[in-house]
């Protein structure tokens, strides 16, 4: 069974840095999948942020491309989420999640991590 | 850049009875590479993750019980619970993911038990 656990600091203050990591067990992050992070601000709908391949090729979502990081450690197979200059409307749960090579979705996610941007 | 549009953005059905739930989006989501509609609709029941439930608009999930289904193609699409559970309470997302890398969702529909 494929399991995904994020982890983080769930505070951070505003102009710092998000970093989450994102563990994979039941699969090997450098399979035929991609790795996404998914973002729900309270209430909202959810965001696509990017995603990798265990290659290093990474895609990003256009209006955070700016701001967003992802890589891969295959050794210890997981992948990581950083996002600079956060503020208030970085507030959000943040999820990881598979995406197999069978269709562009999301069949696996993790529980996701709430991060709040506050001072 | 694809809207994607769900409607309505809430509906409130009696147990047993059929829920409908609508997904519009702004460009055609068909791929002829794949001959498939790239478009996807995800459970998200309170306090958890979603979940996968269709994906080329009308493959159900392994594990997904049969009362769901999808339908649709080219820009309108329709997510179809035959005979209402309580555990369906939830809120359902459509997705393209016609125009990869940028996946989008919709704005999600709400749906309660009447």
């Amino acid at each position: 069974q494929v399991q995904l656990q994020e982890s983080g600091p769930g505070l951070v203050k505003p102009s710092g840095t998000l970093s989450l990591t994102c563990a994979v067990s039941g699969d090997s992050i450098s399979s035929s999948n991609w790795w996404s992070w998914v973002r729900q601000p309270p209430g909202k709908a959810l965001e696509w942020i990017g995603e990798i391949y265990h290659s290093g090729s990474t895609n990003y979502n256009p209006s955070l491309k700016s701001r967003v990081t992802i890589s891969v450690d295959k050794s210890n197979n997981h992948f990581s989420l950083k996002l600079t200059s956060v503020t208030a409307a970085d507030t959000a749960v943040y999820y990881c999640a598979r995406t197999p090579q069978r269709a562009s979705v999301h069949d696996y996610w993790g529980q996701g991590t709430l991060v709040t941007v506050s001072s | 850049d694809i809207v994607v549009t769900q409607s309505p953005d809430s509906l409130a059905v009696s147990l047993g009875e059929r829920a409908t739930i609508n997904c519009k989006s702004s460009q055609s989501v068909f791929s002829s590479s794949h001959n498939k509609n790239n478009l996807a609709w995800y459970q998200q029941r309170p306090g958890q993750p979603p979940k996968l439930l269709i994906y080329w608009a009308s493959t159900r999930e392994s594990g997904v019980p049969d009362r769901f289904s999808g339908s649709g193609s080219g820009t309108d699409f329709t997510l179809t619970i035959s005979s209402l559970q309580a555990e369906d309470v939830a809120v359902y997302y459509c997705q393209q993911y016609y125009s990869t890398p940028q996946y989008i969702f919709g704005q999600g529909t709400k749906l309660e038990i009447k």
